[in-house]
């Protein structure tokens, strides 16, 4: 596998669900992201990972929590979401996290009933 | 507030021909600027890109041109071929920042 690899590819879950998505790069860079985009909205940072610590939190609800074990996984741990949380959820990896091109993943489609 | 726009949300050119797509921003301290390409069900495709200290970067097909004065940036594709055909998403970052600064992307339709 090459590039950015992400599963499920889509997803439907209730709203009492625990659920997790995966992300692995296999592009040796040092930072990982996830990123949100809603219906009619642009891309939306969530999360950013250098050297597997988190650097940014932009002020997303605590039922997404994100883990990094290594440099080139990323997970998001989805629980009691709700319906507005629906949407394509993508990862992102760059060589390192500060000002540099972000290499894309297929994304997950989640849709929360 | 978006810091990024994109006010053209679609845009159809005929093959052959030259396609322009417009981007516009807020933040004078942007120094780095990205065109995505996205087709459906799959995720954003690093095109091209530029730096603040330029005004122009080509690549092939794709030429972009940036116009700091205006805080405008602009992706040229010619020719233009019906496989180009997808949604191209402008982003701006900072330098020292890590997030990118996303529009909502104008939809290309290239016809035969």
């Amino acid at each position: 596998e090459t590039g950015v690899t992400q599963t499920p590819r889509h997803l439907v879950m209730g709203m009492t669900n625990k659920k997790s998505l995966k992300c692995e790069q296999h592009l040796g860079h040092n930072a990982m992201y996830w990123y949100k985009q809603s219906a009619k909205k642009p891309l939306e940072l969530m999360f950013v990972y250098s050297l597997e610590e988190r650097v940014e939190n932009n002020s997303v609800p605590s039922r997404f929590s994100p883990e990094c074990p290594n440099s080139s996984h990323l997970f998001l741990h989805l629980h009691t979401l709700q319906p507005e949380d629906s949407a394509l959820y993508l990862c992102a990896s760059s060589p390192d996290a500060v000002g540099e091109t972000q290499y894309f993943g297929p994304g997950t489609r989640l849709l929360v009933l | 507030d978006q810091q990024v726009k994109q006010n053209s949300p679609s845009l159809s050119v005929q093959e052959g021909r030259i396609s322009i797509l417009n981007c516009d921003y807020t933040n004078s301290m942007f120094d780095y600027f990205l065109w995505y390409k996205k087709y459906p069900a799959e995720g954003p495709t690093f095109l091209i890109s530029i730096s603040s200290i330029k005004d122009k970067n080509e690549d092939g097909r794709f030429t972009v041109f940036l116009n700091k004065s205006a805080k405008h940036l602009s992706l040229h594709i010619v020719p233009s071929q019906p496989g180009d055909s997808a949604v191209y998403f402008c982003a701006a970052s900072f330098n020292s920042g890590y997030a990118l600064n996303f529009g909502k992307g104008t939809s290309l339709l290239v016809t035969p």
